[in-house]
């Protein structure tokens, strides 16, 4: 089953412009993850956001949650030539196991 | 460095050759599990485990086995391989089970199965 689905599925911006992309979920969750995997590497933690909260930081990225309509989205500002990765959102079911999306792949242009 | 390593990283077999890719974690986690990444379909859970001796199917456990003996290793099994299973394998570990636990992943196997 998948529970989270990233939007846009592919996304390409000029270097120093923000980049946005979007997850969408079915049902009531706990707990919103967000990770980055560099091509055919394993993924890295990049934030988590709970179910009780609405905005998080970290440096360039900023993650809202926007649990009415069963959405996230995930902000790089100032995009840089290393944020060129794949990014996957994962949420629960409710329950403990995470479930992934099949990502939005993100390529910057120099 | 905390890390979770797996081996082989490159591998290309036969059908019907028995392998196993290693996985072994030095963070003390309780949680680990094994994935399958192939295009356009994300990460499916093949296998996880919540601790030594516990293990459970994940959703996509057929063709694949797995055991937990030790705390820090999770190996999983191919016993009869077959093409359907050439994919890219990431051993993950967590503190414990539970989506409020960050996940640390693996470089990845890539599997040929030929």
């Amino acid at each position: 089953s998948q529970q989270g689905e990233e939007d846009p599925q592919a996304l390409s911006i000029q270097e120093g412009e923000n980049a946005t992309m979007n997850c969408s979920y079915k049902t009531s969750i706990n707990n919103l993850q967000w990770y980055r995997q560099n091509s055919g590497r394993g993924l890295v933690h990049l934030i988590l956001i709970r179910s009780n909260e609405r905005e998080k930081h970290s440096g360039r990225l900023r993650v809202t949650l926007d649990t009415s309509k069963k959405s996230s989205s995930l902000l790089i500002t100032a995009s840089r030539a290393a944020d060129t990765a794949s990014y996957f959102c994962a949420t629960d079911e409710g329950n403990y196991q995470l479930i992934w999306g099949a990502g939005t792949k993100l390529i910057i242009k120099p | 460095e905390a890390q979770v390593t797996q081996n082989p990283r490159y591998l290309i077999t036969v059908t019907g050759k028995k392998l196993t890719v290693t996985c072994s974690q030095n963070m003390n986690h309780e949680y680990m599990s094994w994935y399958r990444q192939d295009p356009g379909l994300g990460l499916r859970q093949i296998y996880y485990s919540m601790n030594v001796e516990v293990t459970d199917k994940g959703d996509v456990p057929e063709g694949y086995k797995v055991s937990r003996k030790e705390k820090r290793n999770f190996p999983l099994i191919l016993e009869s391989p077959s093409p359907n299973q050439t994919s890219l394998y990431f051993c993950a570990s967590s503190p414990r089970s539970g989506s409020g636990n960050t996940i640390y992943f693996g470089e990845g196997s890539w599997l040929t199965v030929v």
